[in-house]
């Protein structure tokens, strides 16, 4: 299985802060890299596909980039509904899609 | 919009099969891919696996176990899930797969906001 690890696992941030997540992949996925954002209680929410795409109606403050082992998440200035836990997944092995671990950012 | 829904018991007793079903709205499940996803108290997002008209795919760490299926006469697909431990504790997501109808992309959107279902005696 290919192993994705995040870090920081968890962040404190302001409102109006630039936040940088990383996401690295135990062996080259290509551009093959989404990333999620999940609040408790509701449906998590497809962010960014293909490593640097953003899905339709994400804000433009999002953005992804990185390509074969390494990828960031960044946020350009932080909204208060962007305190959420943040994942990345790799598409790359369809035998298997496989999750990171998970980056929570909490308010200062 | 579509939209989706989980559905099914909340507890489960260890070595029984637990069966949970998606309600797709606003949509057709003809076209698609469509996954459970689990996420363990306190751990991290798992794949379980996608079924579609075209068939299925599941994560090999779970196969002897899963089978998922797609309903005949509503909109909804399920999973069911046999013997199993405290370890199935999970809140289940069912999700899209943006995929074409006949292989799986592993891009999810959207997901259902999930349900809780604990194993134990």
């Amino acid at each position: 299985d290919i192993q994705m690890t995040q870090f920081p696992s968890s962040l404190s941030a302001s409102v109006g802060d630039r936040v940088t997540i990383t996401c690295r992949a135990s062996q080259s996925i290509s551009t093959n890299l989404n990333w999620y954002q999940h609040k408790p209680g509701k449906a998590p929410k497809f962010l960014i596909y293909a490593a640097s795409n953003l899905r339709g109606g994400v804000p433009s403050r999002f953005s992804g980039s990185g390509s074969g082992t390494d990828f960031t998440l960044t946020i350009s200035t932080l909204q208060p509904e962007d305190f959420a836990t943040y994942y990345c997944q790799q598409s790359y092995s369809t035998l298997i899609f496989t999750f990171g671990p998970g980056t929570k950012i909490d308010i200062k | 919009q579509v939209q989706l829904q989980e559905s099914g018991p909340g507890l489960v007793k260890p070595s029984e099969t637990l069966s949970l079903t998606c309600t797709v709205s606003g949509g057709s499940i003809s076209n698609f891919y469509w996954s459970w996803i689990r996420q363990p108290p306190g751990k991290g997002l798992e794949w379980i696996g996608y079924v579609s008209y075209s068939g299925t795919s599941y994560n090999p760490s779970l196969e002897s176990r899963v089978t998922m299926s797609l309903g005949m006469s509503q909109n909804q697909f399920s999973l069911r899930l046999s013997s199993v431990t405290a370890a199935d504790t999970a809140v289940y997501y069912c999700a899209r797969d943006l995929g074409t109808p006949y292989y799986g992309s592993g891009e999810f959107d959207p997901w259902g906001q999930g349900t809780l279902v604990t194993v134990s005696s």
